[in-house]
This record gives structure tokens, sequence and C-alpha cells, in this order.
């Protein structure tokens, strides 16, 4: 079975512009959620999509924003971006919501200059 | 008060020695306690998990809660140079919240 997939891998952008990532779940989970990893912050919670729906936000300002599309499959989306929002960013996907048994991608290393 | 806190190390140990990771968090409400482990480049997999308090055991891997100290640990037997990595200690009320990570280095 495929694991989680995101795209790309690698992105360098420059303050103020905008920025997509891709997450393709595993075959058959309809939940997902992304996450930002920083040293210096460690892993924090953005948002959980499932059914297409976001079922919970984490305290990120309104720059970030996601969808979930009917294949599960999920984007998420930072605008305007700022220095401190280069990151690891991470999607992992589960067969339910609010399920401790989550999946991760190998992430999105997200570079603002 | 953080919910989560994790010592973020550096540790070190020899191989073979026991290693004893710890959490303790603030929220009573947590539920479910989870290890992930990161290696480098990588993203997290899911070790272990416990609901409620009470000891786990998988293999060389010992997960233990303790709700009423509010405290979780993951011990480590026989440590191996593979087990290199971070774990990450994460709960879930109705969002999973993750601690910073230890960084563990088995000294071969």
């Amino acid at each position: 079975k495929a694991g989680v997939t995101q795209t790309p891998r690698y992105l360098i952008k420059t303050r103020g512009q905008q920025v997509t990532l891709s997450c393709s779940p595993i075959s058959g989970h309809r939940s997902v959620s992304w996450y930002q990893q920083t040293p210096g912050q460690g892993l924090q919670f953005l948002f959980e999509y499932f059914s297409e729906t976001q079922r919970n936000k984490g305290n990120f300002p309104g720059r970030f924003s996601g969808r979930q599309f009917s294949n599960s499959r999920s984007e998420m989306n930072v605008s305007t971006l700022e220095l401190g929002d280069s990151a690891l960013y991470l999607c992992a996907s589960s067969f339910t919501a609010d399920s401790y048994e989550q999946y991760f991608g190998p992430g999105t290393r997200l570079t603002v200059t | 008060q953080k919910e989560v806190e994790q010592d973020p190390g550096p540790l070190s140990v020899p191989e073979g020695a026991i290693v004893s990771l710890n959490c303790t968090y603030s929220n009573s409400a947590f539920q479910y306690f989870m290890w992930y482990r990161q290696y480098s480049r990588k993203g997290p997999e899911l070790l272990m998990y416990t609901y409620s308090s009470g000891n786990k055991e998988d293999g060389r891997f010992t997960a233990q809660v303790d709700k009423s100290s509010k405290y979780i640990s993951l011990f480590i037997r026989d440590s191996q140079p593979s087990d290199s990595a971070t774990y990450l200690c994460a709960m879930r009320d109705d969002k999973i919240i993750f601690g910073k990570g230890t960084r563990l280095h088995i000294l071969p």
C-alpha cells in the first residue's frame, strides 16, 4: 500500500508570495491533518479535514488555509509569505477523524527568503 | 505552561543500555497517548499508543502512562544504533498535541 505523498518536497519562495502544498493520503484514508514543524516550536497542528470538511483548526493566522477534495487529497495554501513561515510542512492521514493513529508523509521543506 | 513538555536532549547512551524518555502534560482531558519516532529527513512514524493509564509493551519498547501525575514514559531496552532518532510524545483530545521531541543518540 502506497504511503502518504507530498508535493513538492522542497520549495523556495520570496516574502509576500503565496504557496500551495499538496498531500495525497493513503488509499482509503479520509482524514488529512496538516502540521508545521520548526526547530523552535516543534510540531504544531494547523488543521484537520475529513470528508471535505474542516473539523479543527490550530492557532495560526488566516493566511494559512486548506481544503480537501472528494478523493481525499488535500491542499494547504499560505498567502503573503513571511520569513517565519520557513518550516517543514507535514501532512498526515488516518482512516477516520479523531484518530490517534496518523501516518505522516515526508513533508515539504519551505524556505522563505 | 505548555500543554506538553518534553526535554529536547540530545540524549546519548551506549548501545545496549535502557533508554527512558519522558513527557509531562497539563490537560487532564487527554485520553490517547502516543509515541512517534522521526528519523532525519523523514516524517514521524507511530511507535506505540496507550489509551488512558497503564503500561503497554511491544518488543523492546514499553510505554507507560500515569494520569494521576500527568506523566508518560517510553522505555527502550537493549538500545541499538538504529534507534537513534527524535522521539515525540503526543496526546489527543480534539486534536493531537505533540511534544517538541527528544533527540536520541545510541553510541556503538
